[in-house]
């Protein structure tokens, strides 16, 4: 079955500086998604990054499918990063399977 | 932007009772999901719908679940007898691509 392995499990930030965070899936992967969960618990989408690099402002991912793993970088952080990230992987269109997450905090 | 929305935003029963979420998706999208996470843990996929039938379902979605698409916008979920246990945020989601699009959950609490 699909497995999703992201690292590290927690983070802490001073604001203004730079993190990746990391995604590893297993070969039946060929969609996947990163999301950040709000301290509300909402579900943001981040990106849809099967392959290849996206930007959106501060944040960028990349995914190199033939090494099945997925990068997310955030730049010049801000306290209002903190929460969890997800990446979640899936195939044919099918369910998304959820990495543990990555909990990640900002400290001013 | 089009978004999936979810109601109540926050739900609380009785053990035994019978709850209903709704969720109304994207409205030209054709595939919807439940998804649930219990406090402090990952998301776990429940049961995906299309076509007006499941297409697949999770362990965790036993006989004491159902989803239903009763009209053309609202899908919604039943827990028939909620347990202790069902305590946690429920997510709805639709496609029509292969990218999910997430509500904001329906975070229910079974005393």
């Amino acid at each position: 079955g699909i497995q999703v392995e992201q690292s590290p499990p927690d983070l802490i930030l001073q604001e203004g500086a730079n993190s990746t965070l990391r995604c590893n899936f297993s070969d039946s992967v060929n969609n996947l998604q990163w999301f950040h969960q709000n301290p509300w618990g909402q579900l943001i989408n981040l990106f849809y990054i099967p392959s290849g690099t996206k930007q959106n402002g501060r944040l960028s991912a990349t995914t190199v499918a033939t090494e099945r793993y997925s990068l997310l970088y955030i730049s010049s952080s801000q306290t209002t990063d903190s929460g969890v990230y997800f990446c979640a992987g899936g195939n044919q269109g099918g369910k998304l399977i959820f990495g543990q997450g990555t909990e990640l905090s900002v400290k001013p | 932007e089009p978004e999936v929305t979810q109601t109540p935003s926050h739900q609380v029963t009785q053990m035994g009772q019978e709850v209903i979420l709704r969720c109304v998706p994207i409205s030209n999208h054709l595939y919807f999901y439940w998804y649930r996470q219990i406090l402090g843990q990952k998301v776990e996929f429940l049961v995906s719908f299309y076509n007006n039938e499941i297409s697949e379902k999770s362990e965790i979605f036993d006989d004491q679940f159902s989803v239903e698409r009763p009209d053309g916008s609202n899908f919604t979920l039943k827990i028939r007898s909620t347990k202790l246990e069902d305590s946690a945020m429920y997510f709805c989601a639709s496609r029509i691509s292969y990218e999910q699009y997430f509500g904001p959950g329906t975070r229910l609490t079974v005393t």
